[in-house]
């Protein structure tokens, strides 16, 4: 059963502590999302790839917040320093390129003290 | 740019009730538009989708069609169960790059 799968599934970390989330695509696909979700803001898109080529990154913020895919089955989130205001469940999905579905991981949940 | 709006929750229904969760689009171009469902602590999972005007989505009862000239693509189902309970986001896909947008999401609870 082919699924999206994120390490760790929790995180509790202190600020200005660095955290790396990673992921493992679906064997195949060639798009990569990462989300963050608050109950404030709800879903955020924080970085998209197709190819393991960065697409879309405004809406991560830049000085403290990176994404990278060394290779097609592993995509990383880093946090460096993270604060308390970073607090979040945070998810990636993949899928095929073009108009189709991405599926989901379930999710890493970092707090921030 | 694209976007999608729907309605803000919570939704409180009793079992066997009728849902619809409204959702509307701003797009370039012809989107695909999709469904998605989150259960507590896991995450999203597609419920169902339509790729073109007049299209309709069906999966465990839930439907919903793609209505270009209203640009909308709301969420029924006839009668709820408990175990329907989740939040359900309405999502599309559209734009050069291909972007794959949320609304907010709608909190349904379904009681007793």
């Amino acid at each position: 059963d082919a699924r999206v799968t994120q390490t760790p599934r929790h995180k509790v970390t202190e600020m200005g502590q660095e955290v790396t989330m990673r992921c493992q695509p679906i064997l195949g696909h060639n798009t990569v999302f990462w989300y963050r979700q608050t109950m404030m803001q709800g879903l955020e898109l924080l970085a998209y790839f197709r190819n393991r080529a960065p697409l879309d990154d405004s809406g991560m913020p830049k000085d403290r917040f990176s994404a990278e895919m060394p290779d097609a089955t592993l995509a990383t989130l880093k946090i460096q320093p993270s604060e308390p205001r970073d607090s979040a469940v945070y998810f990636c999905a993949s899928g095929f390129a073009g108009p189709t579905e991405a599926f989901f991981g379930q999710g890493t949940r970092l707090t921030v003290v | 740019g694209d976007s999608v709006t729907q309605m803000e929750g919570p939704v409180t229904l009793s079992e066997e009730a009728f849902l619809t969760i409204n959702c509307t689009y701003t797009a370039t171009g012809y989107p695909s538009l999709f469904w998605y469902v989150q259960y507590p602590g896991e995450g999203l999972q597609l419920l169902l989708k339509a790729t073109k005007a007049d299209d309709k989505g069906s999966n465990k009862g839930f439907e919903a069609t793609y209505r270009k000239e209203t640009t909308s693509f709301h969420l029924e189902k006839g009668s709820v169960q408990v175990s329907d309970s989740a939040v359900y986001f309405c999502a599309l896909v559209g734009g050069s790059q291909g972007n794959l947008i949320f609304g907010k999401g709608t909190k349904l609870s379904v009681k007793p």
